[in-house]
């Protein structure tokens, strides 16, 4: 069975700070993909960031960035320069490949407050 | 205009009631999923769907059941709605092993 841990319930960072996410997962697959999504107060889902398990390189979106662990199977993510906007519920997610590749699996989420 | 629609956006119902909640895509995916989040648990899996004739059963299906009427088309029906099924839905689309891609959610509230 495949577990996503988001050991951090709440997070809060000034503005224009760095803030890190952790997450650590579970599976006994050998390729997968990991996700970070974010939830707003809209509540829409809007994906962050996409790593494939099988790039040694971390995934980078502009001011977000990942720290992929493969043998530790953790899954941190970064922000940089933290906006307002930033405030939002963070999701990690792991999906499966072959034949369990329409699987997503979330943790509970980390909620981060970017203070003024 | 979205690639992922929901509708409605907000349901108030009553114990027993049978409702239905759509989504629509136009991102051209094949398949489509259903997911329920529940405060502190994250989203789960309650049904999914690879094409037209496909439905597979997710994690939480009890309760729920689904009807993929065209390609762009995945409706989620409670035919009893009962209070522990208020939640809020989300409807995601991908294309096989890619990134699934959510609707806005619907907010559902059975008294």
């Amino acid at each position: 069975a495949q577990t996503v841990t988001q050991s951090q319930p709440e997070m809060s960072v000034q503005e224009a700070e760095t803030v890190t996410l952790s997450c650590t997962y579970d599976t006994s697959e050998n390729n997968y993909y990991l996700f970070w999504y974010k939830q707003p107060p809209s509540r829409q889902m809007i994906l962050v960031i996409r790593q494939e398990a099988y790039k040694q390189q971390n995934a980078t979106e502009n001011r977000f960035s990942v720290n992929f662990q493969k043998a530790a199977k953790s899954f941190s993510l970064k922000i940089s320069d933290s906006q307002l906007g930033d405030t939002a519920m963070y999701f990690c997610a792991l999906g499966g490949s072959g034949g369990s590749n329409y699987k997503l699996t979330f943790g509970k989420g980390t909620l981060l407050t970017v203070n003024p | 205009d979205a690639d992922v629609t929901q509708t409605p956006r907000n349901r108030i119902t009553k114990t027993g009631k049978r409702i239905m909640l759509e989504c629509s895509q136009t991102k051209g995916h094949d398949r489509m999923y259903w997911y329920r989040q529940d405060p502190g648990l994250g989203l789960r899996l309650i049904y999914y769907s690879f094409d037209v004739k496909d439905i597979n059963k997710g994690e939480i299906s009890d309760g729920y059941s689904v009807s993929r009427q065209a390609q762009a088309k995945f409706s989620l029906s409670l035919e009893s709605a009962i209070p522990n099924q208020t939640a809020l839905y989300f409807c995601a689309t991908s294309a096989p092993g890619e990134t699934q891609y959510f609707g806005p959610g619907t907010r559902l509230l059975v008294l």
